[in-house]
């Protein structure tokens, strides 16, 4: 069954540092696969999306995210912090023409 | 250009009563969901429509019905609410499913006492 795992329920991280959010996922095809920002009381954003070619992909606010097949990952980054990057990130994966599934969020927590 | 849209913001209910939870969108999208989000447990996707005309259930749809009204509107019916349907409920749209970006509404908030 088509499942994502994200084993982070919660990251702390300095302003100014570096950031890894790690994602597996489970799917037997080549996925569409997405990772989503959630600010406090607001609805979800899209950070950036992968559907093929190059593996490294670049999305908004300065992160990115590498493509890894062999692992069944999809990790996001980031090398600087900010206190406003302060939220609950989510990946997801598309199952072709059926729907997308989300895994339970990682919640990035800034110490200043 | 709103995006997509979600009526109430907040809503309290008794157990027992019954509510429609309003979304639409005006990006001419062909797909649309409905998901709830519980602390700890991420999206769960409760019903979606993939086009006009058509419905289907996700991964937690008992107690709860949905009618894609037309390509815009996409509404979730709670026919007897539970408080276990206490939740954060997002309406979302894509231009396809499984393979685009989806764009989501601001939430509502419902409690059920």
């Amino acid at each position: 069954a088509q499942s994502v795992t994200q084993p982070d329920i919660h990251i702390t991280v300095s302003e100014g540092a570096s950031l890894e959010l790690r994602c597996n996922y489970s799917y037997g095809a080549t996925p569409y696969l997405f990772w989503y920002v959630q600010s406090p009381g607001q609805g979800l954003q899209l950070l950036l999306k992968y559907f093929s070619g190059d593996t490294l992909v670049q999305g908004i606010k300065g992160f990115e995210a590498e493509f890894k097949r062999s692992q069944s990952s999809f990790n996001l980054r980031k090398p600087s912090v900010h206190w406003s990057d302060a939220a609950e990130y989510f990946c997801a994966v598309g199952v072709g023409d059926d729907k997308i599934i989300f895994g339970k969020g990682t919640r990035l927590h800034i110490l200043p | 250009n709103a995006g997509v849209t979600q009526t109430p913001k907040f809503q309290v209910l008794k157990t027992g009563q019954s509510m429609t939870l309003q979304c639409a969108q005006d990006m001419n999208h062909n797909s649309m969901y409905w998901y709830r989000q519980d602390p700890g447990m991420g999206l769960r996707l409760i019903y979606y429509s993939a086009s006009e005309g058509t419905t289907d259930k996700g991964e937690v749809p008992n107690g709860y019905n949905v009618s894609r009204l037309n390509k815009r509107e996409f509404s979730l019916r709670l026919e007897s609410a539970a408080p276990s349907q206490t939740s954060v409920y997002f309406c979302a749209s894509s231009a396809r499913t499984g393979e685009d970006e989806q764009f989501f509404g601001p939430g509502t908030r419902l409690t059920v006492l």
